[in-house]
């Protein structure tokens, strides 16, 4: 089975600045996605970025970019020019892909929760 | 806004009842998942059905049932509540099955008292 770790429960981080999240998974398998999502106080889930392993160029969304490092199981994210409407709870998620399977699901890590300071 | 609907989007019921959670997916997505969010466990996968038929089930209780309906529409059956069932219950959808992103709704908030 899959796992996701993330092992920073918190971070925090001042308007404007720079902070990375981490994750790291755990798979033999050599075909997957991997996403992060963000949950702020709404409780809404919100896709923030998806990287498909086969990839080797990085994702890119505005200010959101990943670094991922297959050989580690390594997928960070990078939030440039941080703004108050990025605090939130940020989840790693795996998604193996089959070729003819039928199960998609998202396995999570367990959240870091960043606050952007004023 | 996802496109994801969810109703209610709180629900607060005694132990012993059932209740029934209700989503519509985004407009011609065929793929509806259903997600548990809890304090002790996580965001956990329940079950995914695909244009009608399940597909794959998770970490889902016997006393927990699912089904998809023709207009695509996805109700999750919860039945014999207990305190421990309180959490925040999430649907997701996409187009077909493979591989593609989930795009949540905003979750219906169980309170079992």
């Amino acid at each position: 089975a899959q796992t996701v770790t993330q092992s920073q429960p918190e971070m925090s981080v001042q308007e404007a600045e720079t902070v990375t999240l981490s994750c790291t998974y755990d798979t033999s398998e050599s075909n997957y996605y991997l996403f992060w999502y963000k949950q702020p106080p709404s409780r809404q889930m919100i896709l923030v970025i998806r990287q498909e392993a086969y990839k080797q160029q990085n994702a890119t969304e505005n200010r959101f970019s990943v670094n991922f490092q297959k050989a580690a199981k390594s997928f960070s994210l990078k939030i440039s020019d941080s703004q108050l409407g990025d605090t939130a709870m940020y989840f790693c998620a795996f998604m193996k892909l089959h070729s003819g399977g039928s199960n998609y699901k998202l396995t999570f890590g367990k959240g870091t929760l960043l606050t952007v300071n004023p | 806004d996802s496109g994801v609907t969810q109703t209610p989007k709180h629900l607060i019921t005694a132990t012993g009842q059932r209740v029934t959670l209700r989503c519509s997916p985004r407009s011609g997505d065929l793929s509806v998942y259903w997600y548990q969010q809890s304090l002790d466990q996580g965001l956990q996968f329940l079950i995914h059905y695909y244009n009608g038929e399940e597909r794959a089930k998770g970490n889902i209780l016997e006393r927990f049932s699912a089904q998809q309906f023709p207009d695509l529409h996805s109700e999750l059956n919860l039945s014999s509540l207990e305190l421990g069932d309180s959490a925040l219950y999430f649907c997701a959808s996409s187009p077909r099955t493979s591989g593609e992103t989930q795009y949540f709704g905003p979750g219906t908030r169980l309170l079992v008292l």
